[in-house]
């Protein structure tokens, strides 16, 4: 079946840091897919999504690549801010539903 | 525009009742799905309903069941209430059935604690 497998948390950076989550997937025929973000006490934002090999999907500063030879689509941004700070879920959408990662928390200090 | 409405915000039950979460998608969106996000984990899919009927189901238990009405807006249902049971219950709209492209817009939640 459809599995996502993404690092493991917790990650903590500095302002104005890199930041990169990796992501992998599993899943049979031509998945789309998202990185949701969660900020405490909240419900799920669409972060960014990509629908085909290849593809960049991009907001905020955010970027990920879907790359199908390597079944990953690892999310990146040049200059984290403490408003970054929450849990991102990375996800792929294949016909009625979504599966999701374990989401991965990440906290950026002042 | 309203987004994607749930109520209540939070409840508490007793092992053994019966809740009822209620959840109006985004206007024009007549698909409406349901998760449970158990706490330190992401979301897990329970069901979708498209045009009223279930399109859907993920592996839940019987207890878990769900409707959705002539407005779109649905109802999940869990009937004997377990101390797992505990979670936060997000509902999604989107436009049409199936997954594709078509992005999923998440309501706030309804956190469940069964004591």
């Amino acid at each position: 079946g459809d599995s996502v497998t993404q690092m493991e948390g917790p990650v903590t950076l500095s302002e104005e840091a890199f930041l990169t989550i990796n992501c992998t997937y599993t899943a049979t025929g031509y998945p789309s897919l998202f990185w949701y973000v969660q900020y405490p006490g909240e419900g799920l934002q669409l972060l960014l999504k990509a629908t085909k090999a290849d593809d960049k999907g991009s907001n905020k500063g955010f970027e990920a690549t879907y790359r199908k030879e390597t079944t990953s689509f690892h999310l990146e941004k040049g200059s984290v801010q403490v408003s970054d700070s929450a849990v991102y879920f990375c996800a792929l959408s294949h016909d009625y539903k979504l599966s999701f990662g374990a989401g991965t928390t990440v906290t950026v200090r002042a | 525009d309203a987004g994607v409405t749930q109520s209540p915000t939070h409840l508490i039950k007793t092992r053994g009742q019966h809740v009822t979460l209620r959840c109006s998608p985004i206007s024009g969106h007549k698909s409406v799905s349901w998760y449970q996000q158990v706490l330190g984990q992401g979301p897990q899919f329970i069901f979708q309903y498209y045009e009223k009927e279930e399109r859907g189901r993920g592996n839940f238990p019987d207890r878990f069941s769900a409707r959705q009405f002539p407005n779109y807006s649905s109802e999940l249902n869990v009937n004997a209430l377990l101390l797992g049971d505990s979670a936060l219950y997000l509902c999604a709209s989107s436009p049409l059935a199936g997954g594709g492209s078509y992005e999923q817009y998440f309501g706030p939640g309804t956190r469940l604690t069964v004591t």
